[in-house]
């Protein structure tokens, strides 16, 4: 079945201690994204990537990393979580063969995170 | 830079009935993507459908189908007869130049079914 996925989809955790956070997607795609979800402010992305070892900056990349190694996997690290990373996160994926503009994009499951 | 507006924060509607929401954009792009996404309480984003500036004809999936009125540049989503799973909030988006192409989501719209 072609899918994103993402662990954990929940995680309780503390300020300081570093976490990451897995994607993976299964369908050979050359984009891939981070975003998080925030009550009133809406998707907001955070980085992402247009190939291995290509990755760049969204909105709100502070106090986030990203690594893309290889083709299917794109981990968010939160080096030092506080609790404004308290947030709902999603992994998107998408190909990058049409005009950029006409490929959708498929997400992960979300992975709620709160930062105590 | 394109942008993407919803206009009903929250709607009802009968189960089995069909429910219209709305979506206007805005774009200098001549090529563009429209879509739809729907995320049901328990937090996941499910791609719905697509719908392409080019296309000549209105995209449809199952019950969903998308009325697409390029010079009017609105998208709207019509579900046809509504499912109790149907609850969810619905977002209309579309891909930015910048960034790589994130998505510009509209605010969304909740949508009750009632039974």
């Amino acid at each position: 079945e072609a899918q994103v996925t993402q662990n954990p989809r929940y995680l309780i955790t503390v300020t300081g201690k570093k976490l990451t956070v897995t994607c993976s997607q299964n369908m050979n795609h050359e984009y891939m994204s981070w975003y998080r979800q925030d009550p009133g402010l809406g998707l907001r992305q955070i980085y992402y990537s247009m190939n291995v070892e290509v990755t760049d900056k969204g909105d709100v990349p502070e106090g986030y990393k990203v690594s893309r190694k290889e083709k299917r996997n794109f981990p968010l690290i939160l080096e030092s979580p506080s609790p404004n990373q308290t947030s709902l996160y999603f992994c998107a994926s998408s190909l990058q063969i049409r005009h950029p503009l006409l490929n959708e994009q498929f997400f992960g499951p979300g992975t709620r995170l709160t930062v105590l | 830079a394109q942008k993407i507006t919803q206009t009903q924060p929250g709607m009802f509607v009968q189960e089995k009935e069909a429910v219209t929401l709305d979506c206007t954009y805005d774009t200098s792009d001549q090529s563009y993507g429209l879509f739809w996404y729907k995320q049901p309480s328990s937090g996941e984003m499910i791609f719905l459908i697509y719908q392409g500036s080019y296309d000549e004809q209105n995209a449809t999936e199952g019950r969903y189908s998308l009325n697409f009125q390029k010079a009017r540049k609105s998208a709207n989503l019509v579900i046809s007869a509504s499912q109790l799973g149907d609850s969810a909030m619905y977002f209309c988006a579309m891909r930015d130049h910048n960034q790589g192409g994130k998505l510009i989501f509209g605010q969304g719209t909740e949508l009750s079914v009632k039974p």
